[in-house]
């Protein structure tokens, strides 16, 4: 069975202090290894999607990761608008698998 | 371009009731996915839709339906509503390349509150 573990659950950060989230993950035949972002009472929002180990893709304070057992979500120098739930996904390979999420990791941003 | 539109955007109802959620996709998007959302269980894949037909099920009781139109609008419905169906239900569209992975992108939801 397909598996997403995302760590912390929760992280509090002052502006400007760097961190990295944590998703671990067992597949059979990764797909593809999603990032969203979610804003409280939104819908989630696409930010990463990372194919193979060694990959890695950047968005303004955010860099995406992946190894063959996880996949880290760092955040440089952050501001309080980073502040949000982070949902990671993995999809299976094999055909059109629906994607399967972690609980998400909680962030707060403090000015 | 529109997103995806979900209504009602919130609903109240009580036990024993039955629920109908709609889902518009993208424009030109022909895959259409539900989730459920719950703080203790996070993103559960309900189903999914594409051409009108169920393509991936999950693992929820049958109370749990759903339907996709020839204009690839989707509907879900839940039936005998239980305190637990409280939530909060996501829809997510994709278009289905070539070859990767399917990216979704996501309604804003419907809030569902059963008393």
């Amino acid at each position: 069975e397909d598996q997403v573990t995302q760590s912390p659950e929760a992280l509090r950060l002052q502006e400007g202090e760097s961190s990295s989230l944590n998703c671990s993950y067992t597949v059979s035949g990764l797909r593809g290894l999603f990032w969203y972002r979610q804003d409280p009472g939104k819908g989630p929002e696409f930010l990463f999607t990372l194919y193979s180990a060694g990959e890695e893709k950047e968005k303004e304070r955010l860099k995406a990761t992946l190894t063959k057992k996880e996949s880290f979500l760092h955040i440089t120098a952050p501001k309080p608008e980073d502040s949000a739930t982070y949902l990671c996904a993995v999809q299976a390979g094999g055909g059109n698998t629906p994607l399967v999420f972690g609980k998400g990791t909680r962030l707060s941003v403090i000015a | 371009k529109a997103g995806v539109t979900q209504t009602p955007r919130y609903l109240i109802k009580t036990r024993g009731q039955q629920v109908t959620l709609s889902c518009s996709p993208i424009s030109g998007h022909r895959s259409v996915s539900w989730y459920q959302q719950t703080p203790g269980q996070g993103l559960q894949f309900l189903f999914e839709y594409f051409s009108e037909t169920q393509r991936n099920k999950g693992n929820f009781p049958g109370r749990f339906s759903g339907r996709q139109f020839s204009n690839s609008r989707s509907e879900m419905n839940v039936s005998t509503l239980e305190l637990g169906d409280s939530a909060l239900y996501l829809c997510a569209s994709s278009f289905e390349g070539v070859s990767g992975a399917n990216v979704l992108t996501f309604g804003a939801g419907s809030r569902l509150t059963v008393l």
